[in-house]
């Protein structure tokens, strides 16, 4: 099965709109990070947010925000005031365990801001 | 503080050769790992090591072997190279291997195989 399911190849979204991308882990562990990157054409991953599987509350980073629901296994990212700066594949990644587990990511979604 | 960087950035290799790649994690990472990004495969797992010895492998055959040096650079090698092995080689540097240690990524090695 896949650790990481992003099911959304393409999104589109307004500028200034909010836009939420879509991801699902599957674990059974207790303990694991959950993480999103965004990757411009460029080609750099760029680290956007983490929340843990014991935080109860949901990780914010200015424009961005987790929206965390544990039992569902949902981790999906809500970027809010779309810029066009914000055009960039985006992955969503986890980490079980304690120690010494790789990363796992998913296939990413393509998102593109419309002016 | 410096970011994790990559040499070369560009390469260009013929079938049959062998590369070696380079990564400086950000000081005070002992976590590197690395992946390959395709434009069909996606992002896939090469390797990760910890203090000099490799903590997780993907799936990828023997020709792709990396190190890490005590000062945490590591390397990464291709021997024999195919058509297939053209992509983006992302390296990612982290402070530990707990599930909360993120990871920061380089600026990638874009190796062609012609």
């Amino acid at each position: 099965a896949q650790k990481i399911t992003q099911t959304q190849p393409g999104m589109f979204v307004q500028e200034k709109e909010a836009v939420t991308l879509d991801c699902t882990y599957d674990t059974s562990d207790q303990s694991y990070g959950l993480f999103w990157y965004k990757q411009p054409s460029s080609g750099e991953m760029i680290f956007l947010i983490y929340q843990g599987s014991y935080d109860e509350q949901n990780a914010t980073e200015g424009r961005y925000s987790l929206n965390f629901q544990k039992a569902r296994k949902s981790a999906n990212l809500v970027i809010s005031a779309s810029q066009l700066g914000d055009s960039a594949m985006y992955f969503c990644a986890m980490r079980e365990g304690d120690t010494g587990n790789q990363f796992y990511f998913g296939t990413g979604t393509s998102l593109t801001v419309i002016p | 503080k410096a970011g994790v960087t990559q040499t070369p950035r560009y390469l260009i290799k013929t079938r049959g050769q062998q590369v070696t790649l380079s990564c400086s994690p950000i000081s005070g990472h002992r976590s590197v790992s690395w992946y390959q990004q395709t434009p069909g495969q996606g992002l896939q797992f090469l390797f990760e090591y910890f203090s000099e010895t490799q903590r997780n492998k993907g799936n990828f055959p023997g020709r792709f072997s990396g190190r890490q040096f005590s000062n945490s650079r590591s390397e990464m090698n291709v021997s024999t190279l195919e058509l297939g092995d053209s992509a983006l080689y992302l390296c990612a540097s982290s402070y530990g291997t707990i599930s909360y240690n993120e990871q920061f990524f380089g600026p990638g090695t874009r190796l062609t195989v012609l």
